[in-house]
């Protein structure tokens, strides 16, 4: 089964910290990985997409890192601000739907961050 | 370029009635795909179309429907709506299988 697993569930950190996301898959054989933000009840913003052949992507202040032999995935935040505290959902497209003709994610149940004052 | 935009973005129904929710994607982008996503559940893949096309299906039960048009807008249809099928709604657009993802506001639906 395909299965996508986010940890932590929640996370609290201090502005300014730097911190890190992770996201782990049962089926290496992905197509890609897409990070999102979501903010309370609110639809997905796209952070950044990882292609299987790559080892990470960047823009800004993330930073996404994959490594599919072990299953898993890790999202950057450098130098933490409060506008970053929203729930992160990594998204797996397996090859196996992919190679199907089809277009579908698979999503982790996120983990929630606060970054405090 | 405008984004994903999802109508109504808040409905509130009774049980056994039926609702239609719409979704114009990004101009461009011919799938589109629909989410349910629910405290208990998450995110949850609905169904995706391409070209009018229904490529997949997630496992949802024969009450939820949709359909996509020439222009590539879409909707989704919920019959006989059930106290459990009340969630916020996603659509998301992309060119084609595997790109990147883009996902409207949402439709919060609540069934009372």
């Amino acid at each position: 089964k395909q299965e996508v697993t986010q940890i932590p569930a929640a996370l609290s950190v201090p502005e300014g910290e730097n911190l890190v996301l992770n996201c782990s898959f049962t089926d290496s054989a992905i197509y890609n990985l897409q990070w999102f933000r979501q903010d309370p009840g609110k639809g997905l913003t796209s952070l950044l997409l990882i292609q299987s052949s790559q080892r990470e992507q960047t823009s800004g202040r993330l930073n996404a890192s994959l490594d599919k032999s072990s299953g898993r995935s890790t999202l950057y935040i450098a130098a933490s601000q409060p506008g970053d505290s929203a729930t992160y959902l990594c998204a797996v497209s397996f090859e196996r739907t992919i190679t199907g003709g089809g277009n579908k994610l698979t999503f982790g149940t996120g983990t929630q961050l606060k970054v405090e004052l | 370029k405008a984004g994903v935009t999802q109508t109504p973005r808040y409905l509130i129904k009774t049980r056994g009635q039926q609702v239609t929710l719409s979704c114009s994607p990004i101009s461009g982008h011919r799938s589109v795909s629909w989410y349910q996503q629910t405290p208990g559940q998450g995110l949850q893949f609905l169904f995706e179309y391409f070209s009018e096309t229904q490529r997949n299906k997630g496992n949802f039960p024969g009450r939820f429907s949709g359909r996509q048009f020439s222009n590539s807008r879409s909707e989704m249809n919920v019959s006989t709506l059930e106290l459990g099928d009340s969630a916020l709604y996603l659509c998301a657009s992309s060119i084609n299988q595997g790109r990147a993802a883009f996902f409207g506001q949402g439709t919060r639906l609540t069934v009372v």
